[in-house]
């Protein structure tokens, strides 16, 4: 069974530019999360989706903003890019909203110049 | 607010044991999970601790105390490849938080 894809595996960005990122879940697998990982910073949640619904977002701005697909694939679009925002971002799936075990992706690189 | 507390950095010696400690501030959440994450890797689930006590798979054992809002991780026999980054995390309600990750190096 395939793991959890993520494409693009890299991406560079300039600031005010928008971005979006994809993720394919493990098949099966209903819920998507999203966490952003810079150095030092372990990951951040971002939201986490179930069911093509966003069931719960962390403390980031609006221009973060994500979707589910009715085959469970997710993206994640940011909008406006800052410098702050270079950092790899992860996303996780897991078989249901009860199970704890987190599956991830290898990420997608950004960096905003 | 909710955090999870973890030393930044850990070193110990190839065969040896190494405790990684977590202490948490967080409500509606339940159990404690750990993972592991090399440089340029992906995080990779360890182990899951949803009641007190000890959980063991192998090489590594997982505990919990709820009350105490407490957990560690205990890596037996190190290898080399142990070297990496370990991660606490709690999850509930369609949120998973995570500590800010412990550097483990395991020298020669």
């Amino acid at each position: 069974k395939a793991g959890v894809t993520q494409t693009p595996r890299y991406l560079i960005k300039t600031r005010g530019q928008q971005v979006t990122l994809s993720c394919s879940p493990i098949s099966g697998h209903r819920s998507v999360s999203w966490y952003q990982q810079t150095p030092g910073q372990g990951l951040q949640f971002l939201f986490e989706y179930f069911s093509e619904t966003q069931r719960n977002k962390g403390n980031f701005p609006g221009r973060f903003s994500g979707r589910q697909f009715s085959n469970s694939r997710s993206e994640m679009n940011v909008s406006t890019l800052e410098l702050g925002d270079s950092a790899l971002y992860l996303c996780a799936s897991r078989l249901t909203a009860s199970n704890e075990k987190l599956f991830f992706g290898s990420g997608t690189q950004l960096s905003v110049l | 607010g909710q955090s999870l507390e973890q030393p930044s950095e850990v070193t110990a010696v190839e065969g040896a044991i190494v405790q990684i400690n977590c202490t948490y501030q967080t409500s509606g959440f339940y159990g404690l999970s750990w993972y592991q994450q090399h440089d340029g890797g992906a995080p990779t689930f360890l182990s899951y601790n949803a009641l007190d006590g000890l959980e063991e798979t192998g090489r590594f054992s997982s505990f919990l105390s709820r009350s105490d809002s407490y957990g560690y991780l205990l890596l037996q026999e190190l290898q080399m490849k142990d070297s990496a980054s370990y991660f606490c995390a709690v999850t509930g309600g369609f949120k998973t938080i995570f500590g800010a990750g412990t550097r483990l190096f395991v020298k020669a």
